[in-house]
């Protein structure tokens, strides 16, 4: 069935440090979206990117969808203490758009 | 303020009962969604609404029912068919079901079957 896969699973960075989580598509997107959670939280959307090869930016946040819109990137320079939670991608089927299907996102712990 | 109201956020049950979670939206959305999340399992979809009295199953709709009965709202009633309801049960909204649309959530239920 269709999948996307997000990796990695969990990481652990110095405040100060880079971060980047990846998503591979089985199938090609329409659009591809972003959510945080916070612990404890609920999901909060970030961004949505539709056209091929399409960069957007917001702050110390980078998000990238690939080419062949089957990928994309979330990329954090600098990581801070307040970036703590877990990132999802959740990308629309071209064949189905109705359907958003997720990754099993990226929880994100930053020490101090 | 405009949002998305899901109550109880803490529910303990009994095996064999049902229960019902309360799902409200007052942004005049016409999708709205369950989803289930599990520790380490991402969200998966349960139920979604695109218009009143329309309702379509997700990936994991077995021992769960609702219904659409007012554009605001979209109560999910987990039923005891369900085999393993311990999970954090997320309800959303987006001005249409379909190619946009970001997804609007509440803040959740925890539902603790003992």
């Amino acid at each position: 069935g269709q999948q996307v896969m997000q990796i990695p699973q969990y990481q652990h960075v110095q405040e100060g440090e880079d971060f980047t989580t990846y998503c591979n598509s089985s199938t090609t997107l329409s659009n591809i979206q972003w959510y945080k959670q916070r612990p404890g939280g609920h999901p909060v959307f970030l961004i949505q990117l539709v056209k091929s090869g399409e960069v957007k930016k917001q702050k110390r946040l980078t998000f990238q969808f690939g080419e062949a819109k089957k990928n994309s990137s979330l990329h954090i320079t600098a990581t801070q203490t307040t970036d703590v939670g877990t990132y999802f991608c959740a990308g629309r089927d071209a064949g189905n758009n109705r359907k958003l299907i997720w990754g099993l996102g990226t929880s994100l712990a930053v020490n101090p | 303020d405009g949002g998305i109201t899901q109550s109880p956020k803490y529910l303990f049950r009994k095996e064999g009962q049902n229960v019902t979670l309360s799902c409200e939206q007052n942004l005049n959305h016409d999708a709205m969604y369950w989803y289930r999340q599990d520790p380490g399992q991402g969200l998966r979809l349960i139920y979604y609404s695109q218009i009143v009295n329309d309702f379509q199953k997700g990936d994991i709709a077995e021992g769960y029912s609702v219904s659409r009965e007012k554009k605001e709202s979209f109560p999910l009633t987990v039923t005891s068919a369900q085999k393993n309801p311990t999970a954090f049960y997320l309800c959303a909204s987006s001005i249409l079901a379909g190619t946009t649309g970001e997804l609007f959530f509440g803040e959740g239920s925890r539902l603790t079957v003992l």
